[in-house]
């Protein structure tokens, strides 16, 4: 078995901060995901990366960027966070993309002031 | 725009009742339907999964019934247990292998 690990599990940021969250698997999976989760939306795909080196966009990639340093981690920046935004963001990764099953990690909470 | 959609929004039913949650969706490439379900303050899980090649696919008291023609899929749930009351999405792999969840459907499960 294997593990996802984000963090942190909760961040409080200001108003038009830039912030980072962080994601380790050590699956040795090839592809991995961040999704976000708002109440009642599910979770809407914000990038994904098919392989180390790779980087695609999701439909909500829009006030986020992405970086996968390296084929075990995979970190998200809010580059300008919204006032009063609460959200819960999920990392998750796949052995490869395609029919293959997704695991995902407990979540990075998010909370602007 | 919603390429995965999800009815109802949320479902109660009676212990020992079939719980039915329905999925539609609009792009005919799409090939591959997993469906998650996720507990309160859990991560989603894979419950079970759907190729078009079946029209159904049985694991136990969970079933997937497809309808390549009319876009559409439900997930039957059998004998439903409380413990089965959690929220249930629908997936969808697109071509470009985005794996796009519908909003989900929150079943609660009455002793």
């Amino acid at each position: 078995g294997g593990i996802i690990t984000q963090t942190p599990k909760f961040l409080i940021g200001q108003e038009g901060q830039k912030l980072t969250l962080k994601c380790q698997q050590n699956f040795n999976h090839d592809t991995m995901y961040w999704y976000r989760q708002d109440s009642g939306k599910g979770l809407r795909l914000i990038y994904y990366s098919i392989t180390e080196n790779d980087l695609q966009k999701g439909d909500l990639s829009e006030g986020y960027d992405a970086s996968r340093e390296k084929k075990s981690s995979f970190s998200l920046t809010v580059t300008s966070a919204q006032k009063n935004e609460m959200a819960v963001f999920l990392c998750a990764s796949s052995i490869r993309t395609g029919y293959t099953e997704v695991f995902f990690g407990k979540g990075t909470r998010l909370t602007v002031v | 725009q919603q390429q995965v959609r999800q009815s109802p929004q949320s479902l109660t039913v009676w212990e020992g009742e079939t719980a039915i949650l329905n999925c539609s969706y609009e792009d005919s490439t799409f090939d591959y339907f997993p469906w998650y379900w996720q507990f309160p303050r859990e991560s989603p899980a894979l419950l079970i999964a759907i190729r078009p090649v079946s029209n159904k696919k049985e694991d136990g008291r969970f079933t997937i019934f497809f309808n390549k023609r009319e876009k559409k899929l439900s997930l039957h749930i059998t004998d439903s247990q409380p413990g089965d009351s959690a929220t249930y999405f629908c997936a969808a792999i697109s071509g470009s292998w985005q794996l796009i969840f519908g909003s989900g459907t929150q079943l609660t499960v009455m002793p």
